[in-house]
């Protein structure tokens, strides 16, 4: 059965650094995208941006760009999203999903929720 | 950069046909996907490729595209469909992945 284990809820301070996880299971972890969606509380889905285990090829939204960095590590099957300087403003909801059916994200984690407030 | 636009809201009552649109200038070339969030739920694929279902996906929900809009349909909306719905599609270089604004789906 193919899982993804996103890391739990974060509270950070702003201008502190985070890295978040999403753990695949069930499923060669090098053969399929992984993609980040970010909700912001109350508003829709944004996609982040996507990499390619296999050879870390990343895409990201030019709204993301800059802002945080995809990784992935094959050897633990976990990909990483990651800020520098966290920002109140970057406080959501962040989904990890793997493509799937056509190119889809078919399969998602649970979410990790980061809080960031002084 | 490229944008999918949804309706903020649809409402129907139980048994009849929802219907919710999405339009972006490069969907005469590319594929739209629809993803069905309860709340407090992560998304569910619920079609693919403009018209197919995944598997468990009732057959009451299906999909269409043509020129520069997608549209999915829920034919005779139970209760449990309410939810948000967003379209998915990729900008004309494929790409680049956006979702659409999202549309609240109200069976009442």
């Amino acid at each position: 059965e193919v899982q993804l284990s996103q890391s739990g809820p974060e509270v950070k301070k702003p201008g502190e650094s985070l890295k978040i996880s999403c753990k695949g299971s069930g499923y060669i972890f090098t053969d399929y995208w992984i993609g980040w969606v970010r909700q912001m509380p109350g508003k829709g889905l944004e996609w982040m941006g996507i990499i390619y285990p296999g050879d870390s090829d990343t895409t990201y939204s030019p709204s993301f760009q800059g802002q945080v960095t995809i990784s992935a590590d094959k050897s633990t099957s976990t990909a990483y999203l990651q800020w520098s300087g966290l920002k109140a403003s970057d406080t959501a909801m962040y989904y990890c999903a793997r493509t799937g059916i056509a190119g889809s994200l078919s399969y998602w984690g649970q979410g990790t929720l980061v809080t960031v407030s002084s | 950069s490229y944008e999918l636009t949804q309706p903020p809201s649809v409402s129907v009552s139980p048994g009849q046909t929802a219907t919710i649109t999405c339009s972006g200038d490069a969907l005469p070339k590319k594929s739209a996907f629809w993803y069905q969030q309860k709340s407090g739920q992560a998304p569910v694929l619920v079609i693919y490729d403009d018209s197919k279902r995944p598997s468990g996906i009732p057959e009451r929900f299906s999909g269409s595209r043509s020129g520069t809009m997608a549209t999915l349909t829920i034919s005779g909306a139970q209760v449990e469909d309410e939810a948000d719905y967003y379209c998915y599609s990729t900008d004309s270089s494929g790409n680049l992945w956006v979702f659409g604004g999202g549309t609240k789906l109200t069976v009442l």
